[in-house]
């Protein structure tokens, strides 16, 4: 069974960073891209981060560009998403999924919460 | 302001059909495929359809997705009470090398 389990998120300050995780189990990881999509509450779903299964290739939304970065570690199964000179524009819910066709598909992590705030 | 244009809502009784349109441009849908997610409150997306039309497993027939020039339409048909949701397109825009989703549509069977 794919399971993806997002750990990381929390309160912090505007300015400050901060590192997500996302840990896959349940299919071969390094075979697939991942994506990080987020959800400010009550908003709509904002696509964020996309990285290819070997690592080389990454993308970014225009609004994280430059702040954020996102990396792998094949040999954990595990994604990364960090997050740097953070805003309140960027408090969301963060969610990991597994790519299928070059968008987010069938399987999501539950979701870490960012809140920055003053 | 989302890439992708949805209507907010959208609503229809129960046993009825719905179809929620989604329209984008030629560097997005247009010369990508398309997505569509459901949403229940407090939960994580659930992915619907993928490649325009594509069911994965366990998602029911009800759903469909077609696909033309620019924009993409989602169907439901037998409408449930359970199918209230907000509904999300989803694609990649070849110009922002970069995914993109539309506003998404709430869903409201009366």
């Amino acid at each position: 069974e794919v399971q993806l389990v997002e750990s990381g998120g929390g309160v912090l300050q505007p300015g400050g960073s901060l590192r997500l995780s996302c840990a896959a189990s349940g299919f071969t990881f390094d075979d697939y891209a991942m994506h990080w999509v987020r959800q400010a509450p009550g908003k709509g779903l904002e696509w964020v981060s996309l990285i290819s299964g070997d690592g080389n290739s990454t993308y970014y939304a225009e609004s994280v560009k430059g702040r954020f970065t996102v990396s792998r570690d094949n040999s954990r199964n595990s994604l990364y998403l960090q997050m740097d000179s953070l805003t309140t524009e960027d408090t969301a819910f963060y969610y990991c999924a597994k790519d299928v066709m070059g968008q987010p598909g069938p399987h999501w992590g539950q979701g870490t919460l960012v809140t920055v705030s003053s | 302001q989302s890439v992708l244009t949805q209507p907010p809502s959208v609503s229809a009784a129960p046993g009825q059909k719905v179809t929620i349109p989604c329209s984008g441009n030629s560097s997005n849908i247009g010369n990508n495929y398309v997505s569509w997610y459901q949403q229940l409150p407090g939960t994580a997306p659930k992915l619907l359809i993928y490649d325009n039309n594509k069911r994965p497993s366990g998602i029911p027939d009800r759903f469909s997705g077609s696909k033309s020039g620019t924009s993409a339409t989602l169907g439901i048909t037998g409408l449930q009470t359970g199918d209230e949701a907000d509904y999300y397109c989803g694609t990649r825009d070849s110009r922002l090398s970069a995914g993109v989703f539309g506003g998404g549509t709430k869903l409201t069977v009366l």
